[in-house]
């Protein structure tokens, strides 16, 4: 069976410093790779996503950047981290045709301080 | 511009009642939706989808149902139990999810 593993799950980090959440997903081969930020109380917007190894798409701008060095390795990073980048961060995988669910990790939560 | 909602922030629903939790879609080119279920501290949980070539269909304790007439979409819960309680969330999947603000359902013992 599929499954998909986010770390760490909690992550607190000051301003200014540098950020990288890493996502695995096991079990399938050439998922669509996603990563969404969860402000408290809404819904998901997502950020980036990706159809292939080194296949990036940005959906807002943003203080974020994604990276995707394997088929099922997903990397969400920030060189400098500003206030209004805490949230919850929940990656996700769906099979690479469409018309399917997207399966979500269990997140990780950044605070910044 | 296109987008999915919920009727409802917040239901509250007695323990063993049929829970209907609602959503409104606006974007008629949609033909695929995803319900979701996202317990505290969790990232959201499938729960049931359907195609829009269909108006019902059926899980445990789970029935969604289509109105693509008013672009409606709705989850209901049979026998509701306290693990229920949850935020739940639709969504509308174009090979990119939209998804609402969500409903808190609670369950009152």
């Amino acid at each position: 069976s599929q499954t998909i593993h986010q770390w760490p799950a909690t992550l607190v980090q000051p301003v200014g410093s540098p950020l990288s959440l890493e996502c695995t997903v096991e079990g399938t081969s050439n998922p669509n790779l996603y990563w969404y930020r969860q402000a408290a109380g809404r819904g998901l917007q997502l950020l980036f996503y990706s159809v292939g190894i080194g296949q990036i798409s940005s959906e807002v701008p943003q203080n974020l950047s994604a990276s995707r060095p394997q088929d099922r390795q997903f990397i969400l990073s920030s060189k400098k981290l500003l206030l209004s980048d805490s949230g919850f961060y929940l990656c996700a995988w769906s099979t690479s045709t469409g018309g399917q669910p997207q399966h979500f990790g269990d997140g990780t939560r950044l605070s910044i301080l | 511009g296109e987008s999915v909602g919920l009727h409802l922030p917040t239901l509250s629903v007695q323990e063993g009642d049929n829970s209907i939790i609602n959503c409104a879609y606006s974007n008629s080119a949609s033909d695929y939706f995803i319900w979701y279920k996202q317990e505290s501290g969790k990232g959201p949980q499938f729960i049931i989808d359907i195609r829009s070539n269909m108006d019902k269909r059926q899980g445990q304790r789970v029935t969604v149902l289509l109105n693509k007439t008013v672009k409606h979409l709705s989850l209901q819960i049979a026998a509701t139990q306290p693990g229920d309680s949850a935020v739940y969330f639709c969504a509308e999947n174009k090979g990119k999810l939209s998804f609402g603000a969500g409903t808190t359902v609670t369950v009152r013992a």
